[in-house]
């Protein structure tokens, strides 16, 4: 069964402290990654997508990398406005294959 | 430019009714799909339309049923509610072909009782 997994399910961080998250999947064939940023009372927002093992993408203070069997979120030097869960979602490969498999997601919490 | 917008925001009902929640895509997306999130849960893809037609659906009962409109927008329909189907529905849109980007509502929240 495709799985999407992901570690800590919290995190607490001193404004300035980096970090990273993670996310592991058990798929059979991967089309795409999808990290999204989730507010309180509000719908996922894209951050962004990974299609290849060795990709980076960098936004801000984030950057996502994604390996074979997973993906990493790193958070550098984080402000309290980061504070938010963090999903992660996976496409699998194939023509009829459109919906994504999202993880349980990273609650962060950034203190002043 | 108006992004997806879902009514209800929220949404109360008690158990074996029926409910019809509402999803208008961002301008210019002409592809649909409708999401369950559970408290403290990631989204679970419910189904997705394209076209008016349904072209792929998770693992839910046919208690839930869906539509597209012309104009993209779209509809879930859960009938014989269940205490268990309380969450929040959220709706997603992206454009074929171009970007595999989905934008999210904010969602409806229902409660059943």
């Amino acid at each position: 069964e495709d799985q999407v997994t992901q570690s800590p399910e919290a995190l607490r961080l001193q404004e300035g402290e980096s970090s990273s998250l993670n996310c592991s999947y058990t798929v059979s064939g991967l089309r795409g990654l999808f990290w999204y940023r989730q507010d309180p009372g509000k719908g996922p927002e894209f951050l962004f997508t990974l299609y290849s093992a060795g990709e980076e993408k960098e936004k801000e203070r984030l950057k996502a990398t994604l390996t074979k069997k997973e993906s990493f979120l790193h958070i550098t030097a984080p402000k309290p406005e980061d504070s938010a869960t963090y999903l992660c979602a996976v496409r699998l490969s194939g023509g009829s294959n459109y919906k994504l498999t999202f993880g349980k997601g990273t609650l962060l919490t950034v203190n002043p | 430019d108006a992004g997806v917008t879902q009514s209800p925001t929220h949404l109360i009902k008690t158990r074996g009714q029926q409910v019809t929640l509402r999803c208008s895509p961002k301008s210019g997306h002409d592809t649909v799909s409708w999401y369950q999130q559970a408290l403290g849960q990631g989204p679970q893809f419910i189904f997705q339309y394209y076209e008016e037609e349904e072209r792929q659906r998770g693992n839910f009962p046919d208690r839930f049923s869906g539509h597209q409109f012309p104009n993209y927008s779209s509809e879930l329909n859960v009938n014989a509610l269940l205490l268990g189907d309380s969450a929040l529905y959220l709706c997603a849109s992206s454009l074929e072909g171009v970007s595999e980007k989905l934008f999210f509502g904010s969602g409806t929240q229902l409660s059943v009782l």
